[in-house]
């Protein structure tokens, strides 16, 4: 089974632009999270997305949003880019057929680079 | 709030030793409890999940948690330098709506 794939796996923009990063998920998995990683702030939870729908949200600014259509891709679109949000985002998917534990599966990352 | 605190290290341990890993949490609602590995460049990759009190194994890593103490640490046996590497330890308080949690992880070294 393939694993989650995120597109573009690099990115290089300039204050003020916005930009839109892809995400499909494991086959069969109907949640998708995203997260961003930088040196000084580790792993943050963006959103989480179920059946097109955004259950949570980290605490990250409106500039910060994102989508999940009907097969359960999801885009993630940050808006007004600043400096500060030169980071590693990534992309996990969820079966969410445990009742317990969602274990969440990472993509290879989109690196995000603002100028 | 729901703070996951990781000594971020380095920590050298010599090959075919035992390298024990260490998280501490805050919230004490934290259900799930999970161990990512993390290469440089790399996205994280699970190594394993424990949601109950004792110890968990899989294979040359063993996962224990203490709800009372709030901790839960990672043990990785028979140190091989392939397992050098940044290890996350990520928390989830329940439903996976709100997400992974995660430590700032612990850079460790395994020496040859």
């Amino acid at each position: 089974k393939a694993g989650v794939t995120q597109t573009p796996r690099y990115l290089i923009k300039t204050r003020g632009q916005q930009v839109t990063l892809s995400c499909s998920p494991i086959s069969g998995h109907r949640s998708v999270s995203w997260y961003q990683q930088t040196p000084g702030q580790g792993l943050q939870f963006l959103f989480e997305y179920f059946s097109e729908t955004q259950r949570n949200k980290g605490n990250f600014p409106g500039r910060f949003s994102g989508r999940q259509f009907s097969n359960s891709r999801s885009e993630m679109n940050v808006s007004t880019l600043e400096l500060g949000d030169s980071a590693l985002y990534l992309c996990a998917s969820s079966p969410l057929t445990s009742g317990i534990t969602d274990t969440q599966y990472f993509g290879p990352g989109t690196r995000l680079t603002v100028l | 709030q729901k703070e996951v605190e990781q000594n971020s290290g380095p920590l050298s341990v010599p090959e075919g030793a035992i390298a024990s890993l260490n998280c501490t949490y805050s919230d004490r609602g934290s259900q799930s409890f999970f161990w990512y590995r993390q290469y440089s460049g790399k996205s994280p990759e699970l190594i394993m999940f424990i949601y109950s009190n004792g110890d968990k194994e899989d294979g040359r890593f063993t996962a224990q948690l203490n709800k009372a103490s709030q901790y839960v640490s990672l043990l990785i046996r028979d140190s091989q330098p392939s397992d050098s590497a940044t290890y996350l330890c990520a928390l989830e308080v329940g439903g996976g709506a709100d997400g992974l949690t995660f430590g700032k992880g612990t850079h460790l070294i395994i020496q040859p």
